[in-house]
């Protein structure tokens, strides 16, 4: 069965570092395709992609949150982790651990529009005050 | 701020056909595929469409997607209680350093 599971701390305090961390279950990122996202989405509001790592150790950020963003894989683990700094009560949201599939378009490019997302974790959410 | 525009709800009665929009720019939509997402209550999002028209297995056919130009659309007929949720669609932003962004979401009620 493939699963996603978010672990985190439930509150941070402002200024601090928050680590967050997917362990992954019956898939590998080392698949052709294969890809790890996060994203998050603040209380009744939309959803905001963050970051992903693919198959090949590829990273992708969002560029207005690339400066506080670090995401990187434990192979041994089976987990991929997201690294967020200075973290702002505007923060406080659910994050999503997310499979997302990508591929090479026809041109044999790896573009970031073949991604989807196909499946996600439960979600955690992160409460950012002091 | 999303730059992918969808009506804040929609509503429709048991049976019928409702329809969801997404505008978008040349930047995503124009030149990337488009996926839709289904949020229920309480609940994570659940991949409905890719690659602009295509279901994941499990996905009623009653869900079909379309994309013309910069604009894509969320098709669902014969509506049921059950699809009450919100639905986002996305796409690849190839705009200077590039995002991946998300619509700004549709609520649908089942009257």
């Amino acid at each position: 069965q493939v699963t996603l599971r978010e672990s985190a701390p439930a509150l941070v305090k402002p200024t601090e570092t928050l680590t967050l961390t997917c362990s992954l279950s019956g898939f590998s990122l080392n698949t052709d395709g294969m890809c790890v996202t996060w994203i998050r989405q603040p209380p009744g509001k939309a959803l905001e992609w963050l970051a992903l790592l693919d198959w090949d150790d590829d990273e992708y950020y969002n560029s207005s949150l690339m400066a506080r963003l670090t995401i990187s894989k434990d192979t041994s683990k089976n987990q991929v982790v997201l690294k967020m700094t200075n973290m702002d009560p505007k923060d406080t949201a659910t994050y999503y651990c997310v499979r997302a599939r990508g591929s090479y378009d026809s041109t044999g490019y790896k573009s970031p529009g073949e991604w989807y997302f196909d499946l996600w974790g439960r979600g955690m959410l992160v409460t950012v005050s002091s | 701020q999303s730059v992918l525009t969808q009506p804040p709800s929609a509503s429709g009665t048991p049976g019928q056909r409702v329809t969801i929009s997404c505008s978008g720019a040349n930047s995503n939509i124009g030149s990337d595929y488009v996926q839709w997402y289904q949020q229920l209550p309480g609940s994570a999002p659940k991949l409905l469409i890719y690659r602009n028209d295509q279901r994941p297995s499990g996905v009623p056919d009653r869900f079909s997607g379309s994309k013309s130009g910069t604009s894509a659309s969320l098709a669902i007929s014969g509506l049921r209680s059950d699809d009450e949720a919100h639905y986002y669609c996305a796409s690849w932003d190839d705009s200077l350093t590039g995002n991946f962004v998300f619509g700004t979401g549709t609520k649908v009620t089942v009257l």
